[in-house]
C-alpha cells in the first residue's frame, strides 16, 4: 500500500464547476496535511494546510479532513481555466517527519 | 523576499557522465531538502539538511549520489556516474523550521535532468 494515495486523473470538469480532489493515507499517527499545486513545468506551490478533522476554508478552496477514514480531500469551488494543473496531496509522516507527497491528480477544467 | 534559488535550469548528459545541481535556499531558513520527481509523480525526498547537518538520507542512492551544504547555506547535489532512470526534475526546498514540520516550504524553480 502506497503511504499517500491519490487518482491521477485526468479529472475534467467544466468552468464554474466544483473539483473534487481525494486523498488516502496509511500513517494513522499523521497530524499535518497539505495541498501543493504544481502547473506544468513549475514547482509546486503550497495552497492549502490542515490539522484538525472538518473542513477549512480558503477563498474558493476548501480542505476537509477525515483522520478516522485516513480521508483528505480538495474541494474548488468555481473551477476557473487557470486552476488547471496537478494537485498534490502530501502528508507529514508521524515517524520521520518526513514530508511524503502522492503521485498528484491531473485537473482540467473546461471553458 | 527572494526565492529558492536552482541552478541550471535544464541539462542534458549521456549516461555514466557526472552532474552537479546548486541550490541557495531562503535566508535564514535552516532545513533544506533535495526531493527528485519523476514525470508523473510525486516528488521523492532525497536528502534533508538541518543547517550543514544531514538529518535523513535514507533514499538517496549513495553509491552515485552525493550531497553537501558547507555553512549550513547553499547545498549542492552531485550524480556519478548518472544513469537513464536519474532522468526527472530535482527540487530543492527550504525552510525556517526543523524536521518535523512543514510549516512555509518553499521550493525552487527545479532542475530538470535528461539523461541520454
Amino acid at each position: 500500500q502506497k503511504e499517500v494515495e491519490q487518482n491521477s486523473g485526468p479529472l475534467s470538469v467544466p468552468e464554474g464547476a466544483i473539483a473534487s480532489l481525494n486523498c488516502t493515507y496509511s500513517d494513522r499517527g499523521s497530524q499535518s496535511f497539505f495541498w501543493y499545486r504544481q502547473y506544468s513545468g513549475k514547482s509546486p506551490e503550497l495552497i492549502m494546510f490542515i490539522y484538525s478533522n472538518g473542513d477549512k476554508e480558503d477563498g474558493r478552496f476548501t480542505a476537509q479532513l477525515n483522520k478516522a477514514s485516513q480521508y483528505v480531500s480538495l474541494l474548488i469551488r468555481d473551477s476557473q481555466p487557470s486552476d488547471s494543473a496537478t494537485y498534490l496531496c502530501a502528508v507529514l509522516s508521524s515517524n520521520t517527519g518526513k514530508l511524503i507527497f502522492g503521485q498528484g491528480t491531473t485537473l482540467q477544467v473546461k471553458p | 523576499e527572494a526565492g529558492v534559488a536552482q541552478s541550471p535550469r535544464y541539462k542534458i548528459i549521456e549516461k555514466r557522465q557526472s552532474v552537479a545541481f546548486w541550490c541557495n535556499p531562503i535566508s535564514g531558513h535552516a532545513t533544506l531538502y533535495w526531493y527528485q520527481q519523476i514525470l508523473g509523480q510525486g516528488p521523492k525526498l532525497l536528502i534533508q539538511f538541518q543547517n550543514n547537518g544531514v538529518v535523513d538520507d535514507s533514499q538517496l542512492p549513495k553509491d552515485r549520489f552525493s550531497a553537501e551544504r558547507l555553512k549550513g547555506v547553499d547545498s549542492t547535489l552531485k550524480i556519478q556516474p548518472a544513469k537513464l532512470e536519474d532522468s526527472a526534475v530535482y527540487l530543492c526546498a527550504s525552510s525556517p523550521f526543523g524536521t518535523g514540520s512543514a510549516y512555509g516550504y518553499t521550493f525552487g524553480s527545479g532542475t530538470r535532468l535528461t539523461v541520454v
